[in-house]
């Protein structure tokens, strides 16, 4: 089966390290998604890349935070420095998307990140 | 903005018991809207989905209905399962809004024996 793999699925580091999570995304998608789930928060939208554009990193902390897809099946998120408020799990998504919103949307298994 | 409600967990139940999971949702216009489930441990499974109004959504014996003139898609299960213990995640999509979901603060559903 098709799946969204997310690398590395579980990461502990120390405040002020830098940390890459890695995401590639179902063959023939064009949209992908970065996700960040807290237990206060909840599932937050951070950043999204249509055809390997951004197209909206509002929800994304501008500072510290960088997303980018280098090529069609590789998408990656940096923290940097990172910061005990960044442990969670961060979920990368692909779909299809263009002419109708029903196109399912494929979640990854997530990183589980911790920052001590 | 748009934004989805769902009802507050955990919610217990013995195994057959009934389940209803309430989502309501606000929104301009007529989104698409969606249940996810998530397992300890996992990633967002999509569990059902229905595209427009009066549309059922259905899967493993999941049923929800896309109801317009409440704002609702409330998600049903005859008869759960220890197995269907997890996190729901109520979610609505646009395609004018990018296609990204906007999901519900998630409820937990745990089956007790």
């Amino acid at each position: 089966d098709a799946r969204v793999t997310q690398t590395p699925r579980h990461k502990v580091t120390e405040m002020g390290q830098e940390v890459t999570m890695r995401c590639q995304p179902i063959l023939g998608h064009n949209t992908v998604f970065w996700y960040r789930q807290t237990m206060m928060q909840g599932l937050e939208l951070l950043a999204y890349f249509r055809n390997r554009a951004p197209l909206d990193d509002s929800g994304m902390p501008k500072d510290r935070f960088s997303a980018e897809m280098p090529d069609a099946t590789l998408a990656t998120l940096k923290i940097q420095p990172s910061e005990p408020r960044d442990s969670a799990v961060y979920f990368c998504a692909s779909g299809w998307t263009e002419e109708t919103s029903g196109n399912t949307i494929y979640f990854g298994e997530g990183s589980w990140l911790t920052v001590v | 903005g748009d934004s989805v409600t769902q009802m507050e967990g955990p919610v217990t139940l013995s195994e057959e018991a009934f389940l209803t999971i309430n989502c309501t949702y606000t929104a301009t216009g007529y989104p698409s809207l969606f249940w996810y489930v998530q397992y300890p441990g996992e990633g967002l499974q999509l569990l059902l989905k229905a595209t427009k109004a009066d549309d059922k959504g259905s899967n493993k014996g999941f049923e929800a209905t896309y109801r317009k003139e409440t704002t609702s898609f409330h998600l049903e299960k005859g008869s759960v399962q220890v197995s269907d213990s997890a996190v729901y995640f109520c979610a609505l999509r646009f395609t004018g809004g990018g296609n990204k979901l906007t999901f519900g603060t998630g409820t937990q559903l745990k089956v007790e024996l």
